[in-house]
């Protein structure tokens, strides 16, 4: 599977919008890049995934670049509940039962 | 809506001791697996199993057995725990067909091994 590097850690004001990048550099193409968030140690929560398009859902955008290297994660207007480490994640497309590989993540402190 | 439910949330173990972390998900997900997480680390997988009868060694699988006799239940045991084993455990569901898995964590067990 593809490594990811991120920053271990950002800040963002609260209302304003937090990107996150993402550096996959050896991504293949039948490899996704999935983003989970973990809140204060509690189990890690998925947040959004995409191969090639940009993906928007009701948490947050995803923008991947057209050589699919690197990728960042957008939440339109953080909150201090956002506060949380972010792993970004690349999977094979048919990973059999979604096996993950965490990295140490972006620890994004939203602060008022 | 349950989810994935995991058993104990906190336990403390004398080395050599033995104990089993239970985990149980009520979604008839095919897929299970183990992560445990040391301070300031990602997630490291353990085990995993694919469906009832079948298990697979993840990255870090010494030290531990699992089985799976069930689609809902996967127990994670420790057999002679030693204090490498203090980490935070957390235990996930997913299925298996389709292009998109997504996983669902367990709130996690806290174990130190003293």
């Amino acid at each position: 599977d593809a490594k990811t590097t991120q920053p271990p850690s950002m800040d963002c004001a609260e209302g304003r919008a937090a990107n996150l990048p993402c550096n996959h550099s050896t991504i293949s193409g039948n490899e996704y890049v999935y983003w989970y968030r973990q809140i204060h140690s509690q189990g890690p929560q998925y947040i959004i995934h995409g191969l090639k398009n940009n993906e928007t859902n009701e948490m947050a955008s995803l923008i991947i670049t057209e050589d699919r290297k690197s990728s960042t994660l957008i939440l339109p207007h953080a909150t201090l509940r956002d506060t949380a480490v972010y792993y970004c994640i690349v999977r094979p497309i048919y990973n059999q039962g979604g096996k993950l590989i965490f990295g140490q993540g972006t620890e994004l402190s939203v602060k008022p | 809506n349950a989810g994935v439910t995991q058993t104990p949330k906190f336990q403390v173990l004398k080395t050599g001791q033995s104990m089993t972390l239970q985990c149980a998900q009520d979604m008839n997900h095919e897929y299970m697996s183990w992560y445990r997480q040391d301070p300031g680390m990602g997630l490291r997988l353990i085990h995993y199993s694919v469906g009832a009868g079948i298990t697979d060694q993840g990255e870090v699988p010494n030290g531990y057995n699992v089985s799976r006799s069930t689609t809902e239940d996967f127990p994670l045991r420790l057999l002679s725990a030693a204090p490498s084993q203090t980490s935070v455990y957390f235990c996930a569901s997913s299925r298996t067909e389709g292009v998109h898995t997504e996983a669902f964590f367990g709130q996690g067990t806290r174990l130190t091994v003293v």
